[in-house]
Order: structure tokens, then C-alpha cells, then sequence
């Protein structure tokens, strides 16, 4: 079975400090990996995709993947109260649909 | 991206009802689809809504539980049929709005309590 696994947390790191999500896929033929934050009684909204090995930065977010490890990673730098949320971790398993981690909870203590 | 609206957002029903979920898109999507998330847990797939066809069903879910319908390139329902206390959940729709990568949008839920 296609799996994506996350640590649940909770996560607390201080603010200003940097965040580190971390996500394993089971289908090494994964192509397209994404995350979404979750703010409590709210919908996921995307805040990253990425496609390729490497990292890609956006504002204070930073994608990285790796896909002869199966890991990719958020990286979150400078950070805020209003970071604090879960966040989802979502891959494409090759079949248009995305499969979701149990997502991790993240609380940024101020 | 996409802006994607549901009604309605929360609702409280009797067990043995049934309840039809609304999900509108401000553009044409390729796909929608349809969630559920139960009390702190993540998101389980629970069909694909195929425009003017049979939606596709992940393992667990069926037609007679959840039947969905997708009429055009915008707009799906989803209903939860029979309903029991177990049907309590968030249930979400998403699109697609781009064939070429498969970013999904979210609608904000519809909170459902069964009573």
C-alpha cells in the first residue's frame, strides 16, 4: 500500500527559531510532492509543491526532496505564532490522486 | 488557483437521513474530488467525481453510502445517505485546476454531526 508518513508531533519550536517537518513516501516513483498547512477548524491550503530533487525556496518556506532517500521536508525559517497549525504532507502516486500523511502539529511558542 | 465554495458549512442531522453536499468552483476544473476527515486525523480520499459519469470509488467507500454527482466542469454534490453517528466528519471537495500538475484546491468543509 502507497503510504506517506509524518511524525505527528506535537512540534513546538520558538519563535524566530527555524521548523523542521519532515515526510517519508513509501512509492519510490512518486513525482510530485506537496505541503498544505491546516490552521484548526479550517481547510488545508497549499503553501508548497515540489517536483524536483533539491530545494525550492519560497518566502520564509523551503521545500526540500529527496528521491533516492524518500524524504521530503519543510523547512520554515523566522518563526511566527501564525505558523502554528498542522501541517499536511501529500504525494501523487502516479494516478492524478494525492495520498496524505497524518499530518504534524506544529505550535510556535512565542 | 481556484476558489472553491460548499454548502452549506455545517449542518446537524438525525441518524438515518440523508444529506446532500454541495461544492462550487469559480473556474472549470479537470477533476474533483471529495474527502472526509474525522476528528484529528488527516484526509481519506473518498471518490473521484467524474464529469457526466459514475464517480470512482476508493476501497471502503460505495455509491449506495455516498452517492456523487458532477454535472458539469464546476459544481459536484456529494450525499451521505443513512446516516449514522460514524458519518460525523468534515467532509471536504477539492479540484484540479491544471492537467499539467496535480495541485489540488480546497473548499472550507462542511462540518456534519449526527445525532
Amino acid at each position: 500500500q502507497k503510504e506517506v508518513e509524518q511524525n505527528s508531533g506535537p512540534l513546538s519550536v520558538p519563535e524566530g527559531a527555524i521548523a523542521s517537518l519532515n515526510c517519508t513516501y513509501s512509492d519510490r516513483g512518486s513525482q510530485s510532492f506537496f505541503w498544505y498547512r491546516q490552521y484548526s477548524g479550517k481547510s488545508p491550503e497549499l503553501i508548497m509543491s515540489i517536483y524536483s530533487n533539491g530545494d525550492k525556496e519560497d518566502g520564509r518556506f523551503t521545500a526540500q526532496l529527496n528521491k533516492a532517500s524518500q524524504y521530503v521536508s519543510l523547512l520554515i525559517r523566522d518563526s511566527q505564532p501564525s505558523d502554528s497549525a498542522t501541517y499536511l504532507c501529500a504525494a501523487n502516486f502516479g494516478n492524478e490522486k494525492l495520498t496524505f500523511g497524518t499530518g504534524t502539529r506544529l505550535t510556535i511558542i512565542p | 488557483s481556484a476558489v472553491i465554495s460548499q454548502k452549506p458549512s455545517r449542518d446537524i442531522c438525525q441518524r438515518g437521513t440523508s444529506l446532500t453536499i454541495q461544492c462550487q468552483v469559480d473556474s472549470q476544473v479537470t477533476m474533483m474530488f471529495w474527502y472526509r476527515q474525522q476528528p484529528g486525523q488527516s484526509l481519506t480520499l473518498i471518490a473521484t467525481a467524474n464529469q457526466g459519469s459514475e464517480a470512482t470509488y476508493e476501497s471502503g467507500f460505495v455509491i449506495d453510502k455516498f452517492p456523487i454527482s458532477r454535472p458539469n466542469l464546476t459544481f459536484s454534490t456529494l450525499t451521505v445517505s443513512n446516516m449514522s453517528p460514524e458519518d460525523s466528519s468534515i467532509y471536504l471537495c477539492s479540484g484540479k485546476t491544471d492537467s499539467s500538475t496535480d495541485t489540488q484546491y480546497f473548499g472550507p468543509g462542511t462540518r456534519l454531526t449526527v445525532l
